[in-house]
């Protein structure tokens, strides 16, 4: 069974760092590009970033570039995001999402990130 | 790039059909067959329903179908069931910054 299980959320304080973890089993994992996104309190889904399978490829939302890092451990089956420089806009559940032509195949429950002033 | 506009809220009985539509513009829904559709039931996670506009997942049933009009893209669900209560996303690809933009969600109630 395909499972993404995301881990690493929790509540920080404006400007303080998180780095979120979400790992794959029961499926390829190595040549897929894969995804973050997230979800703020009573809004809709945002894409936030994407990896490459070979990790040497990457693109970020305007609105996290130069905050936000994703990157990824083939060997563990495991996608990261570290989040600096938090903002309280930042607030949301975060999800993993693996990517196959253009379109996302299988999803994470989501971790949530709460950020305070 | 803005989010696509869906209609916040959609309502149905059961076995009646429903069409959820979602607005964009030339330069993602209007430009490529790369839109695509998620069931997201609050606390699990999201599903892939549609994708490349018309195209159904293996496993996804029949009643959902997809369809587009110029810069419109459209989510029918047919045989309304009470478990097809959730929120549903639309979502396009964006070339010209390498991106994606979702819609801002329907909820829809089965009555």
């Amino acid at each position: 069974e395909a499972q993404l299980v995301e881990s690493g959320g929790g509540s920080v304080q404006l400007g303080e760092s998180l780095r979120l973890s979400c790992v794959v089993s029961g499926l390829p994992f190595t040549t897929y590009w894969m995804h973050w996104a997230r979800q703020a309190p009573g809004k809709g889904l945002v894409w936030v970033a994407r990896i490459r399978g070979d990790g040497k490829s990457t693109t970020y939302a305007d609105s996290v570039k130069g905050r936000f890092t994703i990157s990824r451990d083939n060997a563990k089956s495991t996608l990261y995001l570290q989040m600096d420089s938090l903002r309280v806009e930042d607030t949301a559940v975060y999800y993993c999402a693996r990517g196959y032509n253009y379109r996302f195949d299988y999803w994470g429950q989501g971790t949530l990130v709460s950020v305070s002033p | 790039q803005s989010a696509l506009t869906q209609p916040a809220s959609v309502s149905g009985s059961p076995g009646q059909s429903i069409t959820i539509s979602c607005a964009g513009t030339g330069a993602d829904i209007g430009s490529y067959n790369l839109v695509s559709w998620y069931r997201h039931h609050p606390g699990n996670a999201p599903k892939l329903i549609i994708f490349e506009v018309v195209q159904r997942p293996s496993g996804v049933s029949d009643r959902f179908s997809g369809s587009r009009s110029g810069n419109t893209a459209s989510l029918t669900i047919s045989g309304l069931q009470a478990d097809d209560e959730a929120d549903y996303y639309c979502c396009s690809y964006v070339s010209r910054n390498t991106s994606w933009v979702f819609g801002g969600g329907t909820k829809l109630t089965v009555l």
